[in-house]
Protein backbone atom coordinates (compact mmCIF):
# COMPACT_ATOMS: atom_id res chain seq x y z
CA UNK A 1 0.00 0.00 0.00
CA UNK A 2 0.96 3.26 -0.57
CA UNK A 3 1.48 4.86 2.71
CA UNK A 4 0.67 9.02 2.51
CA UNK A 5 2.11 11.54 5.54
CA UNK A 6 0.67 14.58 6.23
CA UNK A 7 2.62 17.55 7.43
CA UNK A 8 1.79 19.18 10.49
CA UNK A 9 -0.91 17.52 12.12
CA UNK A 10 -2.56 20.97 12.72
CA UNK A 11 -1.65 24.09 11.98
CA UNK A 12 -2.85 28.07 13.57
CA UNK A 13 -2.50 30.51 10.92
CA UNK A 14 -4.04 34.21 11.45
CA UNK A 15 -6.30 35.76 9.06
CA UNK A 16 -5.49 36.88 5.57
CA UNK A 17 -1.73 34.86 6.35
CA UNK A 18 -0.95 32.02 4.21
CA UNK A 19 -1.10 28.47 5.20
CA UNK A 20 0.87 25.76 3.69
CA UNK A 21 0.19 21.77 4.03
CA UNK A 22 2.69 19.18 2.79
CA UNK A 23 2.10 15.67 1.95
CA UNK A 24 4.46 13.19 1.28
CA UNK A 25 3.91 9.78 -0.64
CA UNK A 26 5.72 6.57 0.77
CA UNK A 27 6.16 5.48 -3.50
CA UNK A 28 6.18 7.99 -6.63
CA UNK A 29 2.26 8.72 -7.64
CA UNK A 30 3.68 10.07 -11.21
CA UNK A 31 3.47 8.55 -14.06
CA UNK A 32 5.73 9.33 -16.85
CA UNK A 33 3.67 7.79 -19.94
CA UNK A 34 1.26 11.19 -19.65
CA UNK A 35 3.66 13.00 -17.19
CA UNK A 36 0.65 13.42 -14.30
CA UNK A 37 0.99 13.46 -10.57
CA UNK A 38 -1.82 10.75 -9.43
CA UNK A 39 -2.88 12.67 -6.02
CA UNK A 40 -5.97 14.51 -4.90
CA UNK A 41 -6.84 17.24 -1.99
CA UNK A 42 -10.06 17.10 0.39
CA UNK A 43 -11.78 19.96 2.65
CA UNK A 44 -13.55 18.65 5.14
CA UNK A 45 -15.14 21.37 7.23
CA UNK A 46 -16.78 20.02 11.01
CA UNK A 47 -20.06 17.59 10.58
CA UNK A 48 -19.28 17.43 6.71
CA UNK A 49 -18.19 15.15 4.03
CA UNK A 50 -14.75 15.77 2.59
CA UNK A 51 -14.84 18.08 -0.95
CA UNK A 52 -12.89 17.58 -3.53
CA UNK A 53 -10.37 20.56 -4.01
CA UNK A 54 -7.81 19.13 -6.33
CA UNK A 55 -7.00 16.50 -8.82
CA UNK A 56 -3.99 15.35 -10.84
CA UNK A 57 -1.85 17.51 -7.60
CA UNK A 58 -2.75 21.04 -8.90
CA UNK A 59 -5.76 21.08 -11.16
CA UNK A 60 -8.92 23.04 -9.27
CA UNK A 61 -12.09 21.51 -8.93
CA UNK A 62 -14.79 24.03 -10.26
CA UNK A 63 -15.94 26.35 -7.89
CA UNK A 64 -12.95 26.35 -6.06
CA UNK A 65 -11.76 29.67 -5.00
CA UNK A 66 -8.45 30.63 -6.40
CA UNK A 67 -6.74 31.46 -2.87
CA UNK A 68 -6.06 28.23 -3.02
CA UNK A 69 -3.52 25.90 -4.62
CA UNK A 70 -1.76 22.51 -5.04
CA UNK A 71 1.62 21.46 -6.19
CA UNK A 72 4.05 19.14 -6.26
CA UNK A 73 5.27 16.18 -8.14
CA UNK A 74 6.61 12.62 -7.47
CA UNK A 75 6.98 12.23 -3.54
CA UNK A 76 5.95 15.56 -1.94
CA UNK A 77 3.29 18.00 -2.86
CA UNK A 78 1.99 20.93 -0.80
CA UNK A 79 -1.79 22.62 -0.53
CA UNK A 80 -1.45 26.70 0.15
CA UNK A 81 -3.57 28.78 1.23
CA UNK A 82 -2.38 31.88 0.31
CA UNK A 83 -5.04 34.29 2.02
CA UNK A 84 -6.42 32.26 5.29
CA UNK A 85 -10.54 33.39 5.64
CA UNK A 86 -12.33 32.18 8.45
CA UNK A 87 -14.64 29.49 6.42
CA UNK A 88 -11.35 27.89 5.23
CA UNK A 89 -11.51 26.29 8.84
CA UNK A 90 -11.05 22.49 8.16
CA UNK A 91 -9.10 19.58 8.21
CA UNK A 92 -7.10 18.80 4.90
CA UNK A 93 -6.68 15.20 3.80
CA UNK A 94 -4.48 13.94 0.39
CA UNK A 95 -5.12 11.09 -1.29
CA UNK A 96 -3.02 9.52 -3.81
CA UNK A 97 -4.61 7.32 -6.50
CA UNK A 98 -1.73 5.87 -8.39
CA UNK A 99 -2.60 2.16 -7.16
CA UNK A 100 -5.27 0.29 -5.20
CA UNK A 101 -6.10 0.18 -2.28
CA UNK A 102 -6.74 4.19 -2.79
CA UNK A 103 -5.16 5.69 0.57
CA UNK A 104 -5.94 8.93 2.50
CA UNK A 105 -3.13 11.07 4.68
CA UNK A 106 -4.09 11.28 8.17
CA UNK A 107 -5.39 15.24 7.34
CA UNK A 108 -4.27 18.62 8.99
CA UNK A 109 -6.24 20.61 10.62
CA UNK A 110 -6.36 23.95 9.82
CA UNK A 111 -7.86 26.90 12.57
CA UNK A 112 -7.53 30.67 12.78
CA UNK A 113 -4.41 31.75 15.54
CA UNK B 1 -25.38 17.73 -9.77
CA UNK B 2 -25.51 13.97 -8.86
CA UNK B 3 -26.73 13.14 -5.20
CA UNK B 4 -25.69 10.94 -2.88
CA UNK B 5 -27.41 9.50 0.47
CA UNK B 6 -26.72 6.87 2.65
CA UNK B 7 -29.17 4.75 4.38
CA UNK B 8 -28.89 1.96 7.32
CA UNK B 9 -29.17 1.13 10.75
CA UNK B 10 -27.29 3.18 12.91
CA UNK B 11 -26.41 0.46 15.27
CA UNK B 12 -25.49 -2.90 15.00
CA UNK B 13 -24.27 -5.45 17.55
CA UNK B 14 -20.83 -7.05 17.21
CA UNK B 15 -20.02 -9.97 15.08
CA UNK B 16 -23.52 -9.16 13.15
CA UNK B 17 -23.35 -7.77 9.88
CA UNK B 18 -23.75 -4.05 8.96
CA UNK B 19 -25.68 -3.18 5.99
CA UNK B 20 -25.88 0.37 4.06
CA UNK B 21 -27.59 1.36 1.09
CA UNK B 22 -26.34 4.65 -1.10
CA UNK B 23 -29.49 5.74 -2.89
CA UNK B 24 -28.03 7.83 -6.01
CA UNK B 25 -29.73 10.64 -7.80
CA UNK B 26 -30.02 12.93 -11.05
CA UNK B 27 -27.16 11.01 -12.04
CA UNK B 28 -27.40 7.27 -13.95
CA UNK B 29 -25.31 4.68 -11.64
CA UNK B 30 -24.94 2.94 -14.92
CA UNK B 31 -23.00 5.76 -16.99
CA UNK B 32 -19.42 5.03 -16.25
CA UNK B 33 -18.11 5.63 -13.20
CA UNK B 34 -17.52 3.65 -10.15
CA UNK B 35 -19.16 4.08 -7.22
CA UNK B 36 -17.50 3.96 -3.37
CA UNK B 37 -17.56 3.44 -0.08
CA UNK B 38 -15.15 4.88 2.66
CA UNK B 39 -15.65 5.35 6.23
CA UNK B 40 -13.99 7.84 8.85
CA UNK B 41 -14.34 6.31 12.81
CA UNK B 42 -14.90 9.30 14.70
CA UNK B 43 -12.14 12.22 15.30
CA UNK B 44 -10.11 9.99 12.74
CA UNK B 45 -9.25 9.69 9.27
CA UNK B 46 -10.23 8.48 6.19
CA UNK B 47 -10.45 5.07 4.87
CA UNK B 48 -11.51 3.64 1.76
CA UNK B 49 -13.28 0.30 1.48
CA UNK B 50 -14.68 -0.54 -1.55
CA UNK B 51 -15.49 0.74 -4.79
CA UNK B 52 -18.25 -1.18 -7.94
CA UNK B 53 -18.54 -0.49 -10.99
CA UNK B 54 -21.59 -0.78 -13.33
CA UNK B 55 -20.83 -4.08 -14.65
CA UNK B 56 -20.19 -5.09 -11.12
CA UNK B 57 -16.06 -5.23 -11.30
CA UNK B 58 -15.56 -4.46 -7.86
CA UNK B 59 -12.36 -3.41 -5.91
CA UNK B 60 -11.83 -3.87 -2.14
CA UNK B 61 -9.42 -2.75 0.45
CA UNK B 62 -7.11 -5.65 1.22
CA UNK B 63 -7.41 -4.96 5.32
CA UNK B 64 -11.54 -5.37 4.79
CA UNK B 65 -11.46 -7.69 1.73
CA UNK B 66 -12.62 -11.00 3.80
CA UNK B 67 -15.74 -9.10 5.11
CA UNK B 68 -16.56 -6.68 2.62
CA UNK B 69 -19.16 -7.08 0.08
CA UNK B 70 -20.33 -3.88 -2.22
CA UNK B 71 -23.02 -4.76 -4.71
CA UNK B 72 -25.42 -2.32 -7.42
CA UNK B 73 -28.67 -2.30 -8.47
CA UNK B 74 -28.88 -0.73 -11.28
CA UNK B 75 -33.00 -0.79 -11.38
CA UNK B 76 -32.57 0.96 -8.14
CA UNK B 77 -30.13 3.37 -8.91
CA UNK B 78 -28.28 2.52 -5.62
CA UNK B 79 -25.68 0.36 -4.50
CA UNK B 80 -24.70 -1.36 -1.13
CA UNK B 81 -22.02 -2.58 1.36
CA UNK B 82 -21.92 -5.29 4.05
CA UNK B 83 -19.34 -5.53 6.50
CA UNK B 84 -19.94 -8.81 8.39
CA UNK B 85 -18.27 -9.75 12.19
CA UNK B 86 -18.31 -6.26 13.30
CA UNK B 87 -16.73 -5.18 16.03
CA UNK B 88 -15.98 -2.15 18.20
CA UNK B 89 -13.42 -1.16 16.01
CA UNK B 90 -16.08 -0.44 13.04
CA UNK B 91 -17.54 2.17 14.26
CA UNK B 92 -17.49 5.00 11.99
CA UNK B 93 -19.17 7.59 9.89
CA UNK B 94 -19.63 5.86 6.47
CA UNK B 95 -19.79 7.52 3.50
CA UNK B 96 -20.96 6.26 -0.04
CA UNK B 97 -19.26 8.60 -2.90
CA UNK B 98 -18.59 8.77 -6.94
CA UNK B 99 -15.38 7.51 -7.97
CA UNK B 100 -14.32 9.26 -11.11
CA UNK B 101 -13.08 6.94 -13.95
CA UNK B 102 -12.13 8.81 -16.77
CA UNK B 103 -12.71 7.22 -20.06
CA UNK B 104 -9.72 4.80 -21.36
CA UNK B 105 -8.47 4.63 -17.34
CA UNK B 106 -8.65 1.10 -16.13
CA UNK B 107 -9.30 1.99 -12.57
CA UNK B 108 -10.78 4.94 -10.90
CA UNK B 109 -9.28 8.00 -9.16
CA UNK B 110 -10.78 10.28 -7.02
CA UNK B 111 -13.91 10.79 -5.18
CA UNK B 112 -15.85 13.60 -6.83
CA UNK B 113 -18.82 13.67 -4.85
CA UNK B 114 -19.84 12.28 -1.48
CA UNK B 115 -23.07 11.85 0.62
CA UNK B 116 -23.52 13.35 3.94
CA UNK B 117 -22.44 10.59 6.02
CA UNK B 118 -24.37 7.91 8.20
CA UNK B 119 -23.09 6.96 11.52
CA UNK B 120 -22.54 3.61 12.62
CA UNK B 121 -22.44 2.56 16.15
CA UNK B 122 -21.43 -1.34 16.61
CA UNK B 123 -22.45 -1.97 20.47
CA UNK B 124 -24.47 -4.05 22.18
Amino acid sequence: DIVMTQSPDSLAVSLGERATINCKSSQSVFYRSNNKNYLAWYQQKPGQPPNLLFYWASTRESGVPDRFSGSGSGTDFTLTISSLQAEDVAVYYCQQYYSPPWTFGQGTKVEIK
Amino acid sequence: QVQLQESGPGLVKPSETLSLTCDVSDYSISSGYYWGWIRQPPGKGLEWIGSIYHSGNTYYNPSLKSRVTVSIDKSKNQFSLKLSSVTAADTAVYYCARHEKPSGSLIPYYFDSWGPGTLVTVSS
